[in-house]
């Protein structure tokens, strides 16, 4: 199925910095999606991005899609210590299935 | 409430053995998955079923089998084939199976020892 590279692997910030993890793909994505999984929970949605260049905010969070529909990011601005976890980027295998991206485990130190 | 729920949560079994995990959802959701996570390595793919009787490998079948005999079931049996089974497995269901928003249920860890 479609493969996603998601870098970086880790990231440790400070409570307030701003945190982004990218996923790259080398074909031409229909939509992606984002989750996040808590430490020691399961995967929780976040949210999808289908539109070319499009950009989707939810508070401190921001996603975007390029314009190549080949990337996508998931911008934190301030973190705070509630937003540590593991965030994953998904697409979809020829419609079927959901791939995951090897996800980007990010840790707040307050 | 609504939901995925899988079962048991934790569960250990010595080398050898075949276990099955339960997964059953009250979502009325037509396609379910089995996800299995390892410590970074993300979430793979282990199999898929988009509707009852049907269901179809993921990227790492081997040494698991699967059924579909009810919409709201869908158990996973790690076979003693299956080399490294210690692991975290979820298990997943969606509307359908056309690439949407997947809900996951709270996961199974299995450590065979």
């Amino acid at each position: 199925g479609q493969q996603v590279m998601q870098i970086p692997q880790y990231q440790h910030v400070q409570e307030g910095e701003d945190f982004t993890t990218y996923c790259n793909s080398s074909t031409t994505l229909s939509n992606i999606q984002w989750y996040k999984q808590r430490p020691g929970g399961h995967p929780v949605f976040l949210i999808q991005l289908v539109k070319s260049g499009e950009v989707k905010k939810q508070k401190r969070l921001t996603f975007q899609f390029g314009e190549a529909k080949k990337n996508s990011s998931l911008h934190i601005t301030a973190t705070q210590t509630t937003d540590v976890g593991t965030y994953f980027c998904a697409v979809s295998n020829s419609g079927y299935a959901l791939n995951f991206g090897k996800g980007t485990s990010l840790l707040v130190t307050p | 409430d609504g939901g995925i729920t899988q079962s048991p949560k934790y569960l250990f079994r010595k080398e050898g053995q075949n276990v099955t995990l339960s997964c059953e959802q009250n979502l009325n959701h037509d396609a379910m998955y089995w996800y299995r996570q390892d410590p970074g390595q993300g979430l793979r793919l282990i199999y898929y079923s988009q509707i009852v009787n049907d269901f179809q490998k993921g990227d790492i079948a081997e040494g698991y089998s699967v059924s579909r005999e009810k919409k709201e079931s869908f158990p996973l049996t790690v076979t003693s084939a299956q080399k490294n089974p210690t692991a975290f497995y979820l298990c997943a269901s969606s509307i359908d199976g056309v690439g949407n928003t997947i809900y996951f249920g709270e996961g199974s860890w299995l450590t065979v020892v």
